[in-house]
Order: C-alpha cells, then structure tokens, then sequence
C-alpha cells in the first residue's frame, strides 16, 4: 500500500510563527501537492510539486511557501502563521503517468494559529 | 459554472435504503473521474474510479455520462459504516510536463440512520 505520512496529526502555534508541516511517500510518486480543507470550502490547492525541485502555485499560495529537495519529501512552509491559517493541511502524491490512479492521501495536519 | 459541483446534502437515509449522488462537471475535454470517501476528520480516500461504461464494485454503483457532464454513485443497502462524505474527482485539465491535476467537489454528506 502506498503510504503519505504527515509529520504531525494536531499542532498549534502562535502567530507570527514560522511552522513547517512535513510529508513524505514511499511509492517513488513524482507529483505531490498540499492542500487546505476547511468546512464549506472543500478541498483547496496550495501548492504542488511534479519532480524536484519543481513546484507551482495552486489556487491559494499566498502566505506559503514549499519545498522539495527529494522526491519522497514535500514541505510546506507557513512565513508567519496568521490566524486564517487555522485549518486541516492534507498533504497528497501521484503518479505523473497514471492519471486513472488518482491520488493518495496522508492523515492530515490539523493546525491551530492562536 | 463551478468546475466540480455536488449537492453538498446532507443526505439521512434509513439503513438498507438505496441513495444516489450526482455531480456534474464543467469540462468537457475531462479525462478521469473518481469517487472519494472521506469519513469525519480524517482524510479522503479512493473509494472507485468510474469508468465510462459503468462500473461497479459490490454495493456501489458509479455512472459516467460524457454528452450531459456528469456522474453518478448508487449505494445500495446503505450500511451506518457508509455515513461519511463523499467526493466527487474529476482531472480537468493538464498541467504540462508530465503531470496532471485533479478537481475535487466540495462533497456531499451521507447520515445512515438506524
């Protein structure tokens, strides 16, 4: 079974913090991507990564940044949490060639900015 | 259009009802759609893919409708285990370099009641 671990399944920090949220996979997937999930807004993307070193914004990179300096390993990285940052971090990989795969998730990080 | 919309629900059916869930999509040129589970705080997981002449895996029932845009879930039997959210997953578009992307709907939520 494919596996996407999240380093942290609950964290709360402060604001004006620099918070790192770790993911990593074991099943050699080329992409991976970040997401927020919040209640009523769904899934969203922030960031994702289709080989190292390589990244792109999603629909709401503003506030993150992101790294990838081994395939298995995607960071995202919160400046200075904010309040509004408060919410559940999905992180997800695929393969790039298999499409009819789909993606596999981690557990979830859920932070809490106070 | 919303790329991706579901009927956000929440459905409650008694157990052993039969309940179907449509969505519909925005692009035409989408080549893969999925279904996805995703049980209360805890992360999405791949339930079926859909295939385009319908496929089916033991209770469930997916539907694939290209000329109107759409797909379909059918439970059967419906189980109190089945109350979760589902999504519904479709890859719209392509993002170049060997990679691909997936849309999420925000979900639709199922309650099986005793």
């Amino acid at each position: 079974d494919v596996k996407v671990t999240q380093s942290s399944r609950y964290l709360v920090k402060r604001t004006g913090e620099k918070v790192f949220l770790e993911c990593v996979q074991d099943m050699d997937h080329e992409n991976m991507f970040w997401y927020r999930q919040d209640p009523g807004l769904g899934l969203r993307l922030i960031y994702f990564s289709y080989d190292v070193k390589m990244k792109e914004k999603g629909d709401i990179p503003e506030g993150y940044s992101v790294s990838r300096e081994k395939k298995e390993r995607f960071s995202l990285i919160l400046e200075s949490a904010s309040t509004n940052q408060t919410s559940m971090y999905l992180c997800a990989s695929s393969y790039s060639d298999r499409p009819n795969y789909g993606y596999t998730f981690g557990s979830g990080t859920r932070l809490t900015v106070v | 259009r919303k790329e991706v919309e579901q009927d956000p629900g929440p459905f409650n059916v008694p157990e052993g009802a039969t309940v179907a869930f449509n969505c519909t999509y925005s692009n035409s040129a989408s080549q893969s759609f999925f279904w996805y589970r995703q049980d209360c705080r805890k992360e999405p997981k791949l339930l079926m893919s859909v295939y385009s002449s319908g496929n089916e895996d033991g209770r469930f029932t997916a539907q694939l409708n290209r000329a109107s845009q759409y797909i379909s879930l059918l439970i059967r039997d419906s189980k109190l285990s089945d109350s979760a959210t589902y999504l519904c997953v479709v890859n719209p578009r392509y993002s170049g370099a060997g990679s691909y992307q997936l849309t999420f709907g925000k979900g639709t939520k199922l309650s099986v009641i005793p």
